[in-house]
């Protein structure tokens, strides 16, 4: 199964920051990398495809970029929505892992 | 507007079955590969099953291979998850899950459920 490790696992920033989330493949998954955001009590909810590509109704604010192994979600500008726990996932191969979540809470 | 509804979750002993529904709407149902994916209390997301869009291929976490059973009725627009031999580690949420494949042909999720919480307890 390919592992994926996100980091950090949890962050504080204030808005308006610019906050990186890396995520890291334990194989090459080409560009077969996807981004969510979830909130407390709600489903998961795209933001991110194949590493780059916004989900529509996304925010341009989200930015997605990487190949291989290594990939990262860039927030530019944090808004008080944006507070929440995102995860990485791969689509490569099954079984569809995902990362075990990076919990971004307000400073 | 795509709707994707998940029910038949509760509390059941250890050992015990309990089949999970998602109910779709708003989309052409029997087009789409649905998947499972749940989460446990305070944990991370964990894919457990997928279904073609005509039910032809299934595929299983190795955690739940064996126990659990995909399958889609496409004339009543349901997806379900029989689980049988339960487990305290099946506790989850259990999502079902839309998958769209991008022009690069990578798949990702693009519809969720709201879940429906299974808690395995005696």
């Amino acid at each position: 199964d390919i592992q994926m490790t996100q980091s950090p696992a949890s962050l504080s920033a204030a808005v308006g920051d610019r906050v990186t989330i890396a995520c890291r493949a334990s194989q090459t998954i080409s560009t077969y990398l996807n981004w969510y955001q979830q909130k407390p009590g709600q489903a998961p909810k795209l933001l991110i495809y194949a590493v780059s590509t916004l989900q529509s109704g996304v925010p341009s604010r989200f930015s997605g970029s990487g190949s291989g192994t290594d990939f990262t979600l860039t927030i530019s500008s944090l808004q008080p929505e944006d507070f929440a726990t995102y995860f990485c996932q791969q689509s490569y191969s099954t079984p569809y892992t995902f990362g075990q979540g990076a919990k971004l809470e307000i400073k | 507007q795509v709707q994707l509804v998940e029910s038949g979750g509760g509390v059941v002993q250890p050992g015990r079955s309990l089949r999970l529904s998602c109910a779709a709407s708003g989309f052409s149902f029997s087009s789409y590969d649905i998947h499972w994916v749940r989460q446990a209390p305070g944990k991370g997301l964990e894919w457990v099953a997928f279904i073609y869009y005509d039910g032809s291929k299934k595929d299983y976490a190795d955690s739940v291979k064996g126990r659990f059973t995909i399958s889609r009725d496409n004339s009543k627009n349901t997806l379900y998850l029989q689980m049988n031999s339960l487990r305290a580690e099946d506790t989850a949420v259990y999502y079902c899950a839309r998958i769209r494949t991008a022009v690069t042909e990578s798949d990702y999720f693009d519809y969720w459920g709201q879940g429906t919480l299974v808690t395995v307890s005696s």
